[in-house]
Parts: C-alpha cells; sequence; structure tokens
C-alpha cells in the first residue's frame, strides 16, 4: 500500500442497504476525513477524526458514521441508504491536528442508491 | 453563513496565462488552500496561503489578501494537462475546511 486506499471503487446499492466504504492510509498521518463531492457543490465534510479513538461531525452527518479504532483506518458506514446519498466519496489525511497541513486524498468511491 | 465563490468555467489558450478568482466569507480564517482536481480523480494540492501577498511556485502562483476576502490562483505557460478543476477552500475558525464549488479550466491549443 503506498498513500491512501478506498475500497471499493464503485458500488450500487439498494436503498435501506448498511454500506461501509473503506479507507487505509500508510503514512502514519494523525488526521483522516471522510467528503462527499456532489456536481456543482463544493466537497463538503461528513465526518473527520484527529486522532486514533476520536472522532467528530462535518457540515454534513446525517446518514453516516465512522470509527477510529487505530491509525490506518477510518471507515465511514451508511447505516440505512438513501437516494440522496448517491456521491462520490472522498476519504482524505494529514499529517498533523491543525489542518494547516495538505491533505492526502484516496482515489474516491463512486456510489449510487437506487 | 459561509461561502466560498469561484468562477465555474473559464477557457485559455495553451502557451498563455490564466487567473482564478477565489472569494470568501467564513467565519474566522487560517488560511487558504488551492486543490487541482483532474476529471475523475482526486484533489491534489497546490498551494496554501495564510499571509498576505503572492507565493510563486514554478508556473503556478497563489496571492491572497485577507482584508479583501480575496485570493486568485495564477497558471503560467499553461500546458494541456493543466486542463482541470481548481479548487479553492478556506480553512475557518473551526480548523475546518470549507470549499468551493471548483473552477473547470479548458485549455485549448
Amino acid at each position: 500500500i503506498a498513500g491512501i486506499t478506498q475500497a471499493p471503487t464503485s458500488q450500487i446499492l439498494a436503498a435501506g442497504r448498511r454500506m461501509t466504504l473503506r479507507c487505509t492510509q500508510d503514512m502514519r498521518h494523525n488526521a483522516m476525513y471522510w467528503y462527499r463531492q456532489d456536481l456543482g457543490l463544493g466537497l463538503r465534510l461528513i465526518h473527520y477524526s484527529n486522532t486514533a479513538g476520536t472522532t467528530g461531525k462535518g457540515e454534513v452527518p446525517d446518514g453516516y458514521s465512522v470509527s477510529r479504532a487505530n491509525t490506518d483506518d477510518f471507515p465511514l458506514t451508511l447505516a440505512s441508504a438513501v437516494p440522496s446519498q448517491t456521491s462520490v466519496y472522498f476519504c482524505a489525511s494529514s499529517p498533523g491536528l491543525a489542518g494547516t497541513d495538505e491533505q492526502y486524498f484516496g482515489p474516491g468511491t463512486r456510489l449510487t442508491v437506487t | 453563513g459561509q461561502n466560498i465563490d469561484q468562477p465555474t468555467e473559464m477557457t485559455a489558450t495553451e502557451g498563455a496565462i490564466v487567473q482564478i478568482n477565489c472569494t470568501y466569507q467564513t467565519s474566522g480564517f487560517n488560511g487558504l488552500f488551492w486543490y487541482q482536481q483532474h476529471a475523475g480523480e482526486a484533489p491534489t494540492f497546490l498551494s496554501y496561503n495564510v499571509l498576505d501577498g503572492l507565493e510563486e511556485k514554478g508556473r503556478f502562483s497563489s496571492f491572497l489578501s485577507r482584508s479583501k476576502g480575496y485570493s486568485y490562483l495564477l497558471l503560467k505557460e499553461l500546458q494541456m494537462k493543466d486542463s482541470a478543476s481548481y479548487l479553492c477552500a478556506v480553512l475557518d475558525s473551526n480548523y475546518q475546511l470549507i470549499w468551493g464549488a471548483g473552477t473547470k479550466l479548458i485549455i485549448k491549443p
């Protein structure tokens, strides 16, 4: 693994199903983030984690949950998917805690909820 | 509310210079980032400004005026590979990034 990876690359999901998007980084970065990107809108922060064991809510957290059991992994779970959660999801990480470092992004997961 | 404004789309010619503007109104300011995003790919970091003035990095330069809530990204000697979206993002008082919708730059030969 080099950098930050996400799985799956894309997924079609029936409404009401549960889904976990995976994110792993091997850079030993402290902070990790989940964003969604929709056409015509900027990236929107869903949840973040400043360090292992802690998580926080971003701008659009409803319908999503995260955990940070260790430094490397930061999975995002949709408990019961709805069509409005159709989006491209990016995981990102940064070395520091203050947010002033650049963020490194994974390749994204394209999710379609039908 | 918090707001980041960028032009939706710009067109420029290969070899020319283009300036992409970004204006912002946010609750606090702890710096401004520019990222590049090619279609279907992840954003990649270009620059970070926290003090007023111009920072140059090769063909790319970024300018910040905190008093005006304004930044621009200047791209010189444009190449076809510069065709991408350019994202402006401001780090607010909670140290969370607020992102603009991005400017799609189209380079014509």
